[in-house]
């Protein structure tokens, strides 16, 4: 049972444009997000994080919102770069000393120019 | 501040043999993580430690894994006997303490592990 789901496989989009990353989960449990990127042959790197008593959070070009009623999450890239074209998945946990990660699939994310 | 590093970075071996694999957190973070992602899924944990203690080895897939952190800083993962099931990449990962309030986690570039 997949708890947390990124429901596109794949993304492409031109470079300057905005990037809209989805992920919906199904744990209520989940009190805190995570997004992570990973190049090829690379660990997964850290990009931003959101706690449940946010919906929003903002850093630089990267915005997660959260939408608790819906169980579901995005991110957003503005403007998108082709330096972003990268695997980048959704993670969840749950405070309290839970603080193992709940992955998704992935979104494949291509920018051309 | 150095990075999760993790060694080999790739290891090839036959179904039967024996692996260790090893994992050197940052510096100061006493949570440690293993995971693996398989065929291109999802990322999924294996267990937890806090300094030298395992917190959740609930991920942990059957007793042919044994995950050690003797003196609470660099860890071993060990698959004896390994079976063709176990290929996939193995990543680690550190944090600092999460009672304050963050639960952001670094990963090290992972090991490649092929049995054939």
């Amino acid at each position: 049972d997949q708890q947390v789901k990124q429901n596109s496989p794949s993304l492409s989009v031109q470079e300057g444009r905005i990037s809209i990353l989805n992920c919906d989960y199904t744990n209520s449990m989940f009190d805190y997000f995570l997004w992570y990127k990973k190049y090829p042959a690379e660990g997964p790197t850290f990009l931003i994080s959101i706690s449940s008593i946010k919906d929003k959070n903002e850093d630089g070009r990267f915005t997660v919102f959260l939408n608790k009623s819906a169980k579901h999450l995005s991110l957003h890239i503005v403007p998108s770069q082709p330096g972003d074209s990268a695997v980048y998945f959704c993670a969840a946990c749950r405070s309290g000393g839970y603080n193992k990660l709940i992955f998704g699939a992935g979104t494949r994310l291509a920018v051309h120019p | 501040e150095a990075g999760v590093t993790q060694f080999p970075s790739h290891s090839v071996i036959e179904k039967g043999q024996t692996v260790t694999l090893r994992c050197d957190p940052i510096s100061g973070h006493d949570n440690l993580y293993w995971y693996r992602r398989v065929m291109g899924k999802e990322i999924k944990f294996l267990l937890h430690f806090v300094k030298e203690s395992k917190q959740d080895e609930s991920g942990m897939p059957n007793n042919r894994f044994l995950a050690e952190r003797t003196g609470g800083t660099y860890s071993t993962l060990k698959v004896q006997p390994a079976e063709l099931e176990d290929s996939g990449v193995y990543f680690c990962a550190s944090s600092r303490d999460s009672s304050l309030g963050s639960y952001e986690q670094y990963f090290g570039p992972g090991t490649r592990l092929t049995v054939t």
